[in-house]
């Protein structure tokens, strides 16, 4: 997702619901992608990660699928809660190899109506 | 254990005053770097630190000057600050640079108000 000035993007979902979060990535030479979680004050938190060799992981409750044909990056989360409400970055390594550095997208925040 | 800690949590200071960032992890990680974050807005790279040296240096203004005595510490000094350098600065560790090794865990931040 694309943000607009100061307002981040926003998915609105019912508790209980699945939520589909998308991201573009930019470099088709990036290896890695990770998906982080930004609660209010914090700072990020690892949810997920996945390599260029996969097109798709799960973890508990989350699965993030990678689309490298069109540099396209989800984050699925199954049974949202409202512990789940945030804003979600992914960010991709551009730089393989040995001076490698995440690049973070513009966040996307998820809102989770009761 | 994930745990990267940051002191202090927040920090206000004048334009001519000097100050320091900490930040501490104790999982072993190689791997240290600062990120600079406006409100809205996604982590900025500042510097990484690999082995106790400067790796990348993002083309950050001297007034910021970073510091890594050891492999668990990394210090972010802060000299004649502006405004608009107010934001949340947050430190990560990473048990590499390179390989299966690159995934970033954050500390909580220090919240900077430079007045």
């Amino acid at each position: 997702g694309e943000s607009v000035g100061l307002h981040l993007p926003t998915l609105s979902v019912q508790e209980g619901d699945n939520s589909i979060i998308n991201c573009a990535y930019s470099n088709s030479a990036s290896d890695y992608f990770i998906w982080y979680k930004q609660e209010s004050g914090k700072g990020p938190q690892f949810i997920i990660d996945i390599r260029s060799n996969m097109d798709k992981r799960q973890g508990q409750r989350v699965t993030v699928l990678l689309n490298k044909t069109v540099k396209h990056l989800s984050l699925q989360i199954a049974a949202t809660q409202p512990g789940d409400s945030a804003v979600y970055f992914c960010a991709e390594n551009q730089a393989p190899g040995a001076n490698s550095k995440l690049t973070f997208g513009k966040g996307i925040t998820l809102s989770v109506r009761p | 254990d994930t745990e990267v800690t940051q002191t202090p949590k927040h920090l206000v200071m004048g334009m001519t005053n000097k100050k320091s960032l900490k930040c501490e992890q104790h999982m072993g990680h190689r791997a240290m770097y600062w990120y600079k974050q406006k409100a809205k807005k996604p982590p900025e790279l500042m510097f990484v630190y690999s082995y106790e040296k400067l790796s990348i240096n993002e083309s950050v203004p001297s007034r910021f000057s970073p510091e890594c005595p050891n492999s668990s510490l990394l210090n972010l000094h802060l000299h004649a600050l502006q405004p608009e350098d107010s934001a949340l600065y947050l430190c990560a560790s990473s048990q590499g640079l390179a390989g299966g090794r690159i995934e970033q865990y954050f500390g909580p931040g220090t919240r900077l108000t430079v007045t």
